[in-house]
């Protein structure tokens, strides 16, 4: 069974900063990885995703991870953080390339400051 | 770009009542729809995957007796909460399926 842990439920950056959401996984096979983000009272959102291929991945709104199976890991980054980024954002993974029976992270609420 | 809405957003209800939500992709036809639950502060939980049809396909732990759901057509998924309790209070997310998963916006069920 697949399954990924996100690293602090909540963090705060400055308007300008960089942002790193941290996402590690656990799967027997190579696995497919999302990152998703919701705003408030609305759906989820592709950011970005890693099925096979380059291992830096990048996203929407400038956002970019990287598949680290060394480190099981797919963490978000931006270099600058942006108001409007303030969100909650989930890490995802699967075991087939659909996006088909999706393992969430338990999610990570974004704080950008002034 | 694929759109999928849900309707209601919010639904108050009282205990023993059912309700139905509905979850609909506006622009593409999806074979694949999936409901999920989100707890505050949680993850989102798969509770099953509706495949147009043919009945739905449960997670362990979700009954399918008080969790209906119904896949009617390409563009249509409903999830019915039977004799609704306030444990079954919660945030419900559809999604669909076109290559990749489209979520819903949610729909907020709270039971008093």
């Amino acid at each position: 069974a697949q399954s990924v842990t996100q690293l602090g439920s909540h963090v705060s950056v400055s308007e300008g900063a960089l942002v790193l959401l941290r996402c590690n996984y656990s799967s027997s096979v190579p696995p497919y990885l999302f990152w998703y983000v919701q705003y408030p009272n609305q759906g989820l959102q592709l950011l970005l995703k890693y099925t096979t291929g380059a291992t830096l991945v990048k996203g929407i709104n400038g956002f970019e991870a990287e598949f680290k199976k060394s480190e099981t890991s797919f963490h978000l980054t931006k270099p600058s953080a942006h108001m409007s980024d303030a969100a909650e954002y989930f890490c995802a993974v699967t075991l087939t390339g659909t996006a088909s029976k999706l393992t969430f992270g338990t999610g990570t609420r974004l704080q950008v400051t002034l | 770009g694929a759109v999928v809405s849900q309707h209601p957003s919010r639904v108050i209800c009282k205990s023993g009542t059912s309700v139905k939500i509905e979850c609909r992709s506006l622009d593409f036809q999806a074979t694949t729809m999936f409901w999920y639950r989100q707890f505050p502060k949680q993850s989102l939980m798969l509770m099953a995957t509706s495949n147009e049809g043919s009945k739905a396909t449960y997670e362990q732990g979700v009954e399918k007796d008080k969790f209906l759901i119904n896949h009617a057509s390409l563009t249509l998924s409903t999830l019915t909460v039977t004799s609704a309790h306030p444990e079954d209070s919660s945030f419900y997310i559809c999604s669909a399926e076109y290559n990749e998963q489209y979520f819903g916006p949610g729909t907020r069920l709270t039971v008093t």
